[in-house]
């Protein structure tokens, strides 16, 4: 049974460029968050989608936007990147949205320069 | 906002030493409470969690950790290391309230154990 999966593994952007991660979720799971982690500190809720729509978001600009597919998978877009949007991007699934475990995929590093 | 507070930022131990790592969260509701662990080179994963009942905890590889609701505090223990406990540890709080499972995380305990 395959767990959280994401790709890629590793990016390099260029500032002002635009970048999507994928992610599929847990077999059995149908709904996907996405964090961002920042060096040195933990994980930040960016988005969540069930049903194929965004259902919460975080303290997180437009530039991020984000999609879910009738497969339950989900991508995650970033716009206009900074030099700041350089963290490790990860992705969680969960069955339903009721405050049950999240399962994390081995996240994306995004370097920005 | 809630926000939870991790006390320790780096914890250096010999094996067999025991490990507590604090956990201490803002927010006046019920809530869900989860410790992470993120070990070199892997994916976060679950070791323990706290939704109702019994207050003390058990999770795997031997680690407990005990809801104190008054302190609103999820305090995490371990009474022997090994060094393979080497890793990032990550408390995490869900609000009940709120709808869907967000996750607010603390900033992590990076845990060094030395053989």
């Amino acid at each position: 049974d395959a767990g959280v999966t994401q790709s890629p593994t590793h990016l390099i952007k260029t500032r002002g460029q635009q970048v999507t991660l994928r992610c599929s979720p847990k077999s059995g799971h149908d709904t996907v968050s996405w964090y961002q982690q920042a060096l040195g500190q933990g994980p930040q809720f960016i988005f969540q989608y069930y049903e194929e729509e965004e259902r919460q978001r975080g303290n997180f600009p437009d530039r991020f936007s984000g999609h879910q597919f009738p497969n339950y998978s989900s991508e995650l877009n970033v716009n206009a990147l900074l030099l700041g949007d350089s963290a490790l991007y990860l992705c969680a699934s969960s069955p339903g949205t009721g405050g049950t475990e999240a399962f994390f995929g081995q996240g994306t590093r995004l370097t920005v320069v | 906002a809630q926000s939870v507070s991790q006390h320790n930022h780096h914890v250096i131990l010999s094996e067999a030493a025991s490990l507590e790592l604090g956990c201490n969260y803002s927010y006046g509701g019920t809530v869900n409470l989860f410790w992470y662990v993120q070990y070199p080179g892997q994916h976060l994963q679950l070791l323990l969690k706290y939704f109702s009942g019994d207050p003390l905890v058990k999770g795997i590889k031997g680690f407990e950790a005990e809801f104190i609701k008054s302190k609103f505090s999820f305090n995490l223990r371990k009474p022997s290391v090994q060094w393979s406990d080497t890793a990032e540890y990550f408390c995490a709080v869900n609000p009940l309230r709120a709808a869907g499972n967000k996750l607010t995380f603390g900033g992590g305990t990076r845990v060094l154990v030395k053989p």
